[in-house]
């Protein structure tokens, strides 16, 4: 089984409101990415965890902020996000260990995220 | 640094023809090499891949063949169907970190009856 899934499908909100992604994988990946896609681009890189621990962030704004719970699951907290955010968000995993990357990477369904 | 480049769409071919999407790369080191499709409204679902000189990636069809002498990855399908159509990322891990994936632009294939 290669899934990754991630809740809510759909997000609608304002700018001043505080939302949360979720993402859950069972394939006992030890890394996880998030990922911000516009329309008709390729994903671009947010934030990668590995082991738990946040080990690239991509420069990304502190309104995004990303956590890891535990090693099957990756959250993207969101708060005071501009329209310009709206995109869809993906989540991803791969089996990354100590010896180090080349695996693939799979990814879960997305979010379409919509700031009003 | 990595990079990717893939020809440009839409690519638009009637059902049974043949598909080829060049993909080139710049990468130091022996990356790995991905094919990724995207159907409208969903998230990116591998469709092949190849991690050394040589390897044959083959899925659904589709195939492509990782040329170090070229430093190309073109994906190939013999007789493409209208639920092939979507957009199709060629992409890039390199072994020395983390397998974060360096992406081409895409490639939208519209298949029409």
């Amino acid at each position: 089984d290669t899934e990754v899934t991630q809740t809510p499908k759909h997000l609608v909100m304002g700018m001043t409101n505080k939302k949360s992604l979720k993402c859950e994988q069972h394939m006992g990946h030890r890394a996880m990415y998030w990922y911000k896609q516009k329309a008709k681009k390729p994903p671009e890189l947010m934030f990668v965890y590995s082991y738990e621990k946040l080990s690239i962030n991509e420069s990304v704004p502190s309104r995004f902020s990303p956590e890891c719970p535990n090693s099957s699951l990756l959250n993207l907290h969101l708060h005071a996000l501009q329209p310009e955010d709206s995109a869809l968000y993906l989540c991803a995993s791969s089996q990354d260990g100590a010896s180090g990357g080349g695996n693939t990477q799979y990814f879960g369904p997305g979010t379409r995220l919509t700031v009003l | 640094g990595n990079s990717v480049t893939q020809m440009e769409g839409p690519v638009t071919l009637s059902e049974e023809a043949f598909l080829t999407i060049n993909c080139t790369y710049t990468a130091t080191g022996y990356p790995s090499l991905f094919w990724y499709v995207q159907y409208p409204g969903e998230g990116l679902q591998l469709l092949l891949k190849a991690t050394k000189a040589d390897d044959k990636g083959s899925n659904k069809g589709f195939e492509a063949t990782y040329r170090k002498e070229t430093t190309s990855f073109h994906l190939e399908k013999g007789s493409v169907q209208v639920s092939d159509s979507a957009v199709y990322f060629c992409a890039l891990s390199d072994r020395a970190g983390y397998s974060t994936l360096t992406f081409g632009k895409g490639t939208m294939l519209l298949v029409s009856p």
